[in-house]
């Protein structure tokens, strides 16, 4: 089937924490990976993304690798702060019209 | 930054009462789409539209579901008679060319649906 699991959550770290949060997907073929994150009373944004096998998206100190031999695009960041609290939502590329394949959401809550 | 707006951002309906959901995509954005989530599970896409028609739809999107866009700016989701079942978060999105490999879909805040 077409799907993206990601790790359940609400993970709580501390600020300054190291952050993984894991993502599998199955696909035919080969569909773009993406990592969404929606802050607290906003709508889902673009947080980064890879288009092919062994890319690394990066942004905002988050970075996450397309790893076709292990089907999956783990997010991670170093060093984590209060402001990156929100939900992270793992997707891939659907149908033919750009629509997007999600996972459930996991939500970060980092503390002072 | 130019945005995607929604209203309302909650609303509360009984059961069997039609519902439209209405969406301001980003003004040069010619491809607008329509995804829900029921609290607790995946954002799940409901159908997309261009030039004027629906491009693709899931199985969610039935009978009971229409979109539309009557003027140059508004993108509605109507559902004709609500079932409890269709309490969720619905997400407007718009890209500004075919998306497909790309994925930089632009977000609405969401409205929320209750159906009692």
């Amino acid at each position: 089937g077409n799907s993206v699991t990601q790790m359940e959550g609400p993970v709580t770290l501390s600020e300054e924490a190291f952050l993984t949060i894991n993502c599998t997907y199955t696909a035919t073929g080969y569909p773009s990976l993406f990592w969404y994150v929606q802050y607290p009373g906003e709508g889902l944004q673009l947080l980064l993304k890879a288009t092919k096998a062994d890319d690394k998206g990066s942004n905002k100190g988050f970075e996450a690798t397309y790893r076709k031999e292990t089907t999956s695009f783990h997010l991670e960041k170093g060093s984590v702060q209060v402001s990156d609290s929100a939900v992270y939502f793992c997707a891939r590329s659907g149908g033919s019209q750009g629509n997007l394949i999600f996972g459930k959401g996991t939500k970060l809550s980092v503390k002072p | 930054e130019p945005e995607v707006t929604q209203t309302p951002s909650h609303q509360v309906t009984q059961m069997g009462q039609e519902v439209i959901l209405r969406c301001v995509p980003i003004s040069n954005h010619l491809y607008f789409y329509w995804y829900r989530q029921i609290l607790g599970q995946k954002v799940e896409f409901l159908v997309s539209f261009y030039n004027n028609e629906i491009s693709e739809k899931s199985e969610i999107f039935d009978d009971q579901f229409s979109v539309e866009r009557p003027d140059g700016s508004n993108f509605t989701l109507k559902i004709r008679s609500t079932k409890l079942e269709d309490s969720a978060m619905y997400f407007c999105a718009s890209s500004e060319a075919r998306a497909r490999g790309t994925g930089e879909l632009f977000f609405g805040e969401g409205s929320r649906l209750t159906v009692l």
